[in-house]
């Protein structure tokens, strides 16, 4: 139990463009989401929590205009990175948590590359 | 936040007993400890989680001290598939995730035949 999946696992854009990554819980609700970031080498970094029916939490430094999340059902977020330019290629992992139950189940990540 | 200081890299061999230790001095009362395991572009996978003394199960212990300001995960026998990353979280259960959600730079290990 506790499966979260993404999609894509990974992706090639051309500058300019958006994507939308999705995140799914399988077999569990979940009532907050999170999304990560991580660069090569580099440990994850928090970029936004999201909670259904509600508007995100961005940390500071993450632009919430280029980085659109939804969070409409129990079951699935999405994030869109909106004109999208090579500094924003990067692995990008979700984690969702249930309402009881402490542990973050993590997502497989999408490695996002932007030409 | 309950910082979390880990060696950046460690090596052992293959069926070697290996202990990563991560330091919390600013734990509070209130947070519980836990160990994940990451591989190259996969999610980062539990592996334990502890509050005092010590737990245990089918891949892991985790010895925490009576001050718990560290821990130690211990891995038993590794093998070569234990190659990865090992990150150390800090943070409370009682739905503050503020602290649980700040990654170190996690301990990479390195196992070798």
């Amino acid at each position: 139990g506790a499966v979260v999946s993404q999609h894509p696992s990974r992706v090639i854009c051309k500058s300019g463009t958006s994507v939308k990554i999705e995140c799914r819980s399988l077999d569990f609700q979940a009532t907050t989401m999170f999304w990560y970031r991580q660069f090569p080498k580099q440990s994850l970094m928090l970029m936004a929590t999201s909670n259904e029916g509600s508007k995100a939490t961005y940390e500071q430094g993450v632009e919430k205009d280029k980085f659109l999340i939804n969070h409409a059902s129990l079951t699935l977020s999405t994030l869109t990175v909106t004109s999208a330019h090579p500094e924003d290629s990067s692995f990008y992992i979700c984690s969702a948590r249930r309402e009881t139950v402490y542990e973050q189940f993590f997502g497989p990540g999408t490695r996002l590359t932007v030409l | 936040l309950a910082k979390t200081t880990q060696p950046i890299s460690m090596d052992s061999y293959e069926g070697q007993e290996v202990n990563i230790t991560c330091s919390h001095n600013n734990i509070a009362t209130n947070d519980y400890i836990t160990w994940y395991q990451q591989f190259p572009s996969q999610g980062p996978r539990f592996i334990i989680q502890g509050y005092k003394t010590k737990v245990t199960n089918e891949v892991a212990s985790l010895f925490i001290p009576a001050d718990r300001k560290s821990s130690t995960l211990s891995l038993p026998r590794v093998s070569l598939s234990d190659t990865a990353v090992y990150y150390c979280l800090v943070g409370d259960q009682g739905g503050n995730a503020g602290n649980m959600l700040t990654f170190g730079g996690g301990t990479r290990l390195m196992v070798k035949p």
